[in-house]
């Protein structure tokens, strides 16, 4: 069974600074990697998907990289802005169904 | 255009009763999922259907759980005898294919057992 570890689970920071998110899982034979948004009381918002042929995948402030072999992935966010605040999850696919991990918690403060 | 819609947003039932969630997925999609949220559990995969077939099954909890798709659209997700312990949020999310697409998911509907 596929084990999804995201690291911290929490995390606080001042607007403007650079930061990572840490994702690892156990089994390393994956289709592809997604990482999502949630905010409170809503639904999860898409930011990337890598395909297990890519290393890493960009979009605006964000990019996402996956190191398949070693089971892990990073999500760095540049410039955060307090709108970035929400819950991060991360979620390989092997086969059709997603693996989510428990998220991180991030707040940016203005 | 659209995107994932789920209804209803809330439901609250008594212990013993059946309820019915519904998912109207992105249109054209062929791909659908329900995934389960709750408390201290994350995000837990159920069901997933591939046009009207559902070739996997595997994450549904118990045969009180059943799930149906109809047209190759909307899904409806249903629990008999509902259980405190199925109290959670449930996401439908779909896809335009199936392995190696992103998939994108409604708002979901929160389900409460007294």
């Amino acid at each position: 069974k596929q084990e999804v570890t995201q690291i911290p689970a929490a995390l606080s920071v001042p607007e403007g600074e650079n930061l990572v998110l840490n994702c690892s899982f156990t089994d390393s034979a994956i289709y592809n990697l997604q990482w999502f948004r949630q905010d409170p009381g809503k639904g999860l918002t898409s930011l990337l998907l890598i395909q297990s042929s890519q290393r890493e995948q960009t979009s605006g402030r964000l990019n996402a990289s996956l190191d398949k072999s070693s089971g892990r992935s990073t999500l760095y966010i540049a410039a955060s802005q307090p709108g970035d605040s929400a819950t991060y999850l991360c979620a390989p696919c092997k086969g059709y169904a997603l693996n989510f991990g428990k998220g991180t918690s991030l707040l940016v403060t203005p | 255009g659209a995107g994932v819609s789920q209804s209803p947003s809330n439901k609250v039932t008594e212990k013993g009763k059946d309820v019915e969630l519904r998912c109207d997925p992105i249109s054209g999609h062929t791909a659908l999922y329900w995934y389960r949220q709750s408390l201290g559990q994350g995000l837990e995969f159920l069901i997933y259907f591939q046009g009207n077939s559902a070739p996997d099954k595997s994450g549904l909890p118990s045969d009180r759980f059943s799930a149906e798709r109809t047209g190759g659209s909307v899904s409806t997700l249903t629990i008999q005898r509902t259980q405190q312990e199925d109290s959670a949020v449930y996401l439908c999310a779909s896809s335009a294919a199936g392995a190696g697409e992103t998939q994108y998911f409604g708002p979901g509907t929160r389900l409460l057992v007294l």
